[in-house]
């Protein structure tokens, strides 16, 4: 069955730099497109980055353009998220999401990991 | 950038009502509009697609209706199970915004 597991939260401080990890099984990795999904406490669900199946297009929320980097591993079925220049309102959940379309991205989040927290504070 | 607006914020009813929760996009989405449960202390889920598409697995009591700017999610008799946030999401196009979310409660 599809497994998305992501590890890489913690807690840092502002302006310092931390990259999520997402291993993920269970599917052909190289048919879909993934998100980076993060809920800060109490709030709803906010899109942070998308990389389409074919690792080249990518999309950023406005709130974490310039500072977060998507990328994708086919290798290692690995998804990353570098957060540079962490901000206090960047605390959240952070979610690792398979997209429900193969091969052409949808926009829906279908499979979703357990999340690992990030906490940015001084 | 398309807004969207849920209501209610919050909604309490009883076993066995039928319960209405309303998503209002600032244009037009056609039906590329999604439904999502979050229960308390897990991870969302995808309930309902193309506004009206229940996914495999979802109880029937679930239905999606509208296109356009306005859309409807219906439980036609909640059951304790379905305590949860509700949130809908439009995916016409990027940014695939969430709505604000609908706590419901029995």
């Amino acid at each position: 069955q599809v497994q998305v597991v992501e590890t890489g939260g913690g807690v840092v401080q502002p302006g310092k730099a931390l990259r999520l990890s997402c291993a993920v099984s269970g599917f052909s990795f190289s048919d879909y497109g993934m998100l980076w999904v993060r809920q800060a406490p109490g709030k709803g669900p906010e899109w942070v980055a998308v990389i389409w199946h074919d690792g080249i297009s990518t999309y950023y929320g406005d709130s974490v353009k310039g500072r977060f980097t998507i990328s994708r591993d086919t290798s290692e079925n690995t998804v990353y998220l570098q957060m540079n220049r962490l901000r206090v309102e960047d605390t959240a959940v952070y979610y690792c999401v398979r997209d429900l379309g193969r091969l052409r991205f949808l926009g829906l989040a279908e499979y979703w990991g357990q999340g690992t927290p990030v906490t940015v504070s001084s | 950038d398309i807004q969207i607006t849920q209501s209610p914020s919050s909604l309490s009813a009883s076993v066995g009502d039928r319960v209405t929760i309303t998503c209002r996009a600032s244009h037009d989405i056609s039906n590329y509009l999604a439904w999502y449960q979050q229960k308390p202390g897990k991870v969302p889920k995808l309930l309902i697609f193309l506004a009206s598409a229940l996914r495999s697995g979802v109880p029937p009591r679930f239905s999606g209706s509208g296109s356009g700017t306005d859309f409807t999610l219906t439980i036609s008799s909640l059951q304790p199970d379905d305590v949860a946030t509700y949130y809908c999401q439009k995916y016409n196009s990027a940014p695939w915004t969430f709505g604000q979310g609908t706590n419901l409660e029995i």
